[in-house]
């Protein structure tokens, strides 16, 4: 167990909808990072948080977007789907900053 | 910009036969450099890493890495493989650069298969 909680393991939806991806940080630990792992494109960093504040922007779609909050739980906001989306979503913590990071269990979306 | 090739995309073992997966980066600045392994249906679980130092890293479950500077290569050794070394693994740096944020940039990933 990493200590990366990640909600939910599954989501299934159509395109055209939105989806909010929702995951825990390890206690302490303020850098959350999002990573999408798909069979074409392998594992792309979309976008990292530290602290509240985003901190870089990796591969991330217009249509994609996320947020930190106070209590350090990030949110993956995810809109106007479409059928290429669908993919396994990580999202990892870490305190270092260097690359050393636990990662959750993964929300598999599909649309459909 | 930063770049990871991981050479073989499935590697097939006999079981306490020794393997080798094969990384090489690409940077224009230092790097740290990273082994990660996914088991089925589970996240990814960090094997070892490489910050600097001694260029031969020991990780958990028996494995060890090298970094090679020269050749810009980072490959994945163990003597013995267990049926429960198969999983997928995957080679990650990020950038030792003054922006350096710890995003990991992945090699497309080796499905190590041990076989009995």
């Amino acid at each position: 167990d990493s200590g990366v909680t990640q909600t939910p393991k599954h989501l299934i939806t159509a395109t055209g909808q939105r989806v909010t991806l929702r995951c825990s940080p390890r206690s302490g630990d303020l850098s959350v990072y999002w990573y999408q792992q798909s069979l074409d494109q392998g594992l792309q960093f979309l976008i990292q948080y530290y602290n509240g504040e985003e901190r870089a922007k990796g591969n991330i779609l217009e249509r994609f977007s996320a947020q930190q909050f106070p209590d350090l739980h990030s949110e993956l906001n995810l809109s106007s789907l479409e059928l290429g989306d669908s993919a396994l979503y990580f999202c990892a913590s870490s305190t270092t900053g260097i690359g050393e990071q636990y990662f959750g269990p993964g929300t598999r979306l599909t649309v459909t | 910009a930063q770049s990871v090739t991981q050479l073989d995309s499935q590697v097939p073992v006999f079981e306490e036969a020794p393997v080798e997966l094969r990384c090489n980066y690409s940077s224009s600045v230092s790097v740290y450099l990273f082994w990660y392994v996914q088991y089925p249906n589970q996240g990814l679980q960090l094997l070892l890493k490489y910050l600097s130092g001694s260029t031969l890293v020991k990780g958990i479950n028996g494995f060890e890495a090298e970094f090679n500077k020269s050749q810009t290569s980072f490959h994945l050794r163990k003597p013995s493989v267990h049926i429960s070394d198969t999983a997928e693994y995957f080679c990650a740096v990020s950038s030792d650069g003054s922006s350096n944020t710890g995003k990991l940039i992945f090699g497309q990933g080796t499905t190590l298969q041990v076989k009995p």
